[in-house]
């Protein structure tokens, strides 16, 4: 098990430009969510998948954000016409329908976008 | 869902014990109490979750208090690694994983 799978792990780009991107869960996870971390600040959840239906979505996931987990597997999160204020540590987590106990997901390392 | 309230931040040396208190007056019946580390650059980490009075792990304990307006987490001999921010959250029995994590506590560890 090699835990929760993030790429990239670092990406700059210019305002305006599209990105994507990518993570694998832990195999026998069933669910998947999206957070953003600003600087100083704690996650605020995004969005959540369960296998390959999207459940829940934030009113922070702007019309440009868009995310798909077409196979109930690996998960793609894209922000089209990057904005500066885009910025920030994108976490995946996942976790297991039966988990031990609520509260209880496993995030992956996170994919830090630059916006210039 | 409650919200919790813990210090900004907090310093200690190594080998201390460190008990960080985070206070959810607001806690419903169904309600648990969840404790994540995060070290820079890297996603949250669960290090763990109680209901009431006392549980503990290889990493820390949770002490609960009968009223469970507030919760403390302990860190038996810390070391520098330890330095990272500790979040608290109060999360339903049937949280599907939306998780509402505040701005945590900065622990940072001195030699």
């Amino acid at each position: 098990d090699t835990g929760v799978s993030q790429n990239p792990r670092h990406k700059i780009t210019k305002r305006g430009q599209n990105v994507t991107f990518r993570c694998d869960p832990i195999s026998e996870h069933n669910r998947l969510y999206w957070y953003r971390q600003t600087l100083g600040q704690g996650p605020e959840f995004l969005t959540y998948f369960q296998n390959e239906a999207q459940l829940e979505k934030s009113r922070l996931l702007s019309d440009r954000f868009s995310a798909e987990r077409p196979k109930g597997s690996f998960s793609t999160l894209e922000i089209q016409r990057t904005e500066q204020g885009d910025s920030a540590m994108y976490l995946c987590a996942s976790s297991a329908e039966d988990r031990p106990g609520p509260g209880e997901l496993f995030f992956g390392e996170g994919s830090r976008l630059t916006v210039l | 869902l409650a919200k919790t309230t813990q210090p900004i931040s907090m310093d200690s040396y190594e080998g201390q014990e460190v008990n960080i208190t985070c206070s959810h007056n607001n806690i419903a019946t169904n309600d648990y109490i969840t404790w994540y580390q995060q070290f820079p650059s890297q996603g949250p980490r669960f290090i763990i979750q109680g209901y009431k009075t006392k549980v503990t792990n290889e990493v820390a304990s949770l002490f609960i208090p009968a009223d469970r307006k507030s919760s403390t987490l302990s860190l038996p001999r810390v070391s520098l690694s330890d330095t990272a921010v500790y979040y608290c959250l109060v999360v339903g029995s049937s949280n599907t994983g939306k998780l509402i994590f505040g701005q945590g506590t900065t622990l940072q560890v001195k030699p």
